[in-house]
């Protein structure tokens, strides 16, 4: 079965880092658009950041922009968040997902992971 | 605040078929970006129900159905099912912010 597998939440003070993770299997994730998207408690979901298959080209929600970091190592079928400053409002469930690539603008996001939590507070 | 607005919640007996609606503008829905809805049941990760403004996914039953007009799209839930409880989203691009955007989702009620 394809699978995403988040990791790398936690507890994190205003102004913290945190690394996120996300390992995918069963999928040739090289060929795949990725994105990351978040949660708050009690709100929507909000997209966070995407970033192309091969050529790294990368975007990112102006909420997040110049201190959030998407990358990806295809070798290793794993995709990442760099979070720095973090700020109370960064509070969320951050789920990782697989865009369709079926050629439609903007792509769907077929396969999502099942989150992990970041809590950032003193 | 989201640039696609959706009712907070809708409601329906079980067999009944029920609507969503996505509203946009010029710059999302109304630049024949496409639309995509998502379910998100609690506990669990979000399902795309409906991808490219109609199409279904493998798996998705035909009681689900996508539409598009203007700068509006809509998600029908025919034949209303217990299972069907929970948060359903759609999701586009909008040209002004640059980004995908995300409606400011709908809870479904089965009565």
């Amino acid at each position: 079965e394809v699978q995403l597998l988040e990791s790398g939440g936690g507890l994190v003070q205003p102004g913290g880092s945190l690394r996120l993770s996300c390992a995918a299997s069963r999928f040739t994730f090289s060929a795949y658009a990725m994105n990351w998207v978040r949660q708050a408690p009690g709100k929507g979901l909000e997209w966070v950041s995407s970033i192309s298959a091969s050529d790294g080209r990368t975007y990112y929600a102006d909420s997040v922009k110049g201190r959030f970091t998407i990358s990806r190592d295809n070798s290793r079928n794993t995709l990442y968040l760099q979070m720095n400053s973090l700020r109370a409002e960064d509070t969320a469930v951050y789920y990782c997902g697989k865009y369709t690539g079926y050629g439609g603008n903007p792509d769907g996001i077929d396969i999502w992971g099942q989150g992990t939590m970041v809590t950032v507070s003193s | 605040q989201s640039v696609l607005t959706q009712p907070p919640s809708v409601s329906g007996a079980p067999g009944q078929r029920v609507t969503i609606s996505c509203s946009g503008s010029s710059s999302n829905i109304g630049a024949r970006y496409d639309v995509h809805w998502y379910q998100h049941l609690p506990g669990t990760a979000p399902k795309l129900l409906i991808y490219g403004d109609s199409n279904r996914p493998s798996g998705v039953p035909d009681r689900f159905s996508g539409s598009k007009s203007g700068t509006s799209a809509s998600l029908a839930i025919s034949g209303l099912q217990a299972e069907d409880e929970g948060d359903y989203y759609c999701q586009s691009y909008d040209s002004s912010l640059s980004g995908h955007v995300f409606g400011t989702g709908t809870k479904v009620t089965v009565l």
